[in-house]
């Protein structure tokens, strides 16, 4: 069965320190991997996008790493700030009989505090 | 603005009621979905959709129903309302092309609780 497994489940820090968000996964074949940004009460954004042949992609202060060999990823906060509180979802899609359904992990809860 | 609308935000339902959650899509996106999120689960696929007149079952599908009868819209059904089905529902869609790597656009979700 295909699953992710996302580490810590929550996390607390400074405003202003950096932070790595985990993603192990089991998804195979794999076709690509997303990082999403959940604000409490609202539906998640997406942040990055990679496939199995990229290393990096960053978006701002974010910045995702995939190891295909190993089967995970990791999203790297740079200079956190308060709005960056939030759950962060890995999400990895990987053909399935044809069909196209993404498997989830539970999200980290990300704190910021003043 | 473009994006995800679903409607309504909150809705409460008596056991063995029905209604429907409204989603709605103004990006032309041929891929759209429904999901449920649960406290301390990751977000569930109930159906989804890769364009006009073509549904397919997700990860959860029992209980609930869809149709696509337009690109924009792909509403979801709940035929008889269970306490199992308090949940966040949450439309999302996408581009859709064989290869391709699209990122999803969520709607803000619907809040249901069935008592």
């Amino acid at each position: 069965k295909n699953q992710v497994e996302q580490s810590p489940q929550s996390l607390i820090i400074l405003e202003g320190k950096n932070c790595t968000l985990q993603c192990n996964y089991t998804v195979s074949p794999f076709s690509n991997l997303r990082w999403y940004k959940q604000d409490t009460g609202r539906g998640p954004v997406s942040l990055t996008i990679m496939t199995f042949s990229e290393n990096t992609k960053s978006n701002g202060r974010y910045t995702a790493t995939l190891d295909a060999d190993t089967k995970q990823s990791s999203l790297h906060i740079t200079a956190s700030q308060l709005s960056d509180s939030a759950s962060y979802i890995c999400v990895v899609r990987g053909p399935s009989g044809g069909s196209y359904i993404p498997t989830f992990g539970r999200g980290t809860s990300l704190i910021v505090h003043p | 603005n473009a994006g995800v609308t679903q409607t309504p935000k909150f809705q409460v339902l008596k056991t063995g009621q029905s209604m429907t959650l409204q989603c709605a899509q103004d990006m032309n996106h041929e891929y759209m979905s429904w999901y449920r999120q649960d406290p301390g689960m990751g977000l569930r696929l109930i159906h989804y959709s890769v364009g006009a007149g073509i549904t397919d079952q997700g990860e959860v599908p029992n209980g609930y129903n869809v149709s696509r009868s337009t690109t924009e819209d792909f509403p979801l059904r709940l035929l008889s309302a269970a306490p199992s089905q308090t949940s966040v529902y949450f439309c999302a869609s996408s581009y859709f092309a064989e290869g391709a790597n699209y990122g999803y656009t969520f709607g803000s979700g619907t809040r249901l609780t069935v008592v």
